[in-house]
């Protein structure tokens, strides 16, 4: 069975301080994985995608996540907090064409 | 970049009333999908479409239809409008890429609330 587990609901960091949103996922095979971007009352913005290329990958707007295949992990972070990244996050894993399954989301606060 | 385009951000809808919610993609992708958001469901395919004409049932099928005659345009009908219908719906473009799994490109959603 595939499935993605988003570790936390609820993260709050302080502007200027780093951001960990954690990320593990169940799968049989090689996964592509993505994480999101939901700003309120919008659609989701595609962050970052790993698709087999480097582990490391970097996203836009600053964040970057790790494939970390013995941890079957794909944790996101950023090394700074900014107020306009205050949103819900969701972590992705797809396996074909149309089997896509979505973690429940991180809601990450920005304190000023 | 990817435009995906939902044609209302919120709509207002009486029981019983046929409602048409509309997705236009400009990137020639070939598939397309509906979901549904909502708090502590998180995201659930409605409907998918592998191309023009092509249509796959989704999790929560229930209720909705779907219409793809243009490979831009993928429309989601739900026949006759239900209170528990009220949610945040959220059209996805894809392209197909041989021996890649390519990311979903998402409109900014149709807040639909059914009174």
């Amino acid at each position: 069975a595939q499935s993605v587990t988003q570790l936390d609901s609820h993260v709050s960091v302080s502007e200027g301080t780093p951001v960990l949103l954690r990320c593990n996922y169940s799968s049989s095979y090689s996964p592509s994985l993505f994480w999101y971007v939901q700003h309120p009352n919008k659609g989701l913005q595609l962050l970052l995608k790993y698709t087999s290329a480097a582990t490391l990958v970097k996203g836009i707007n600053g964040f970057e996540a790790e494939f970390k295949k013995s941890e079957t992990s794909f944790h996101l972070t950023k090394p700074s907090a900014h107020m306009s990244d205050a949103a819900e996050y969701f972590c992705v894993v797809t396996l074909g064409p149309n089997q896509f399954y979505f973690g429940t989301g991180t809601s990450l606060t920005v304190i000023p | 970049d990817v435009k995906v385009t939902q044609s209302s951000r919120y709509l207002v809808k009486r029981t019983g009333e046929k409602v048409f919610l509309e997705c236009v993609q400009d990137m020639d992708h070939e598939n397309m999908f509906w979901y549904r958001q909502d708090p502590g469901l998180g995201l659930r395919l409605i409907y998918f479409s592998y191309d023009v004409k092509m249509k796959e049932k989704g999790d929560i099928p229930e209720g909705y239809s779907v219409s793809r005659e243009k490979k831009e345009r993928f429309s989601l009908i739900l026949e006759s409008a239900s209170t528990n219908q009220t949610s945040m719906y959220l059209c996805a473009s894809r392209p197909v890429v041989p021996g890649r799994n390519s990311p979903l490109h998402f409109g900014n959603g149709t807040r639909l609330t059914v009174t």
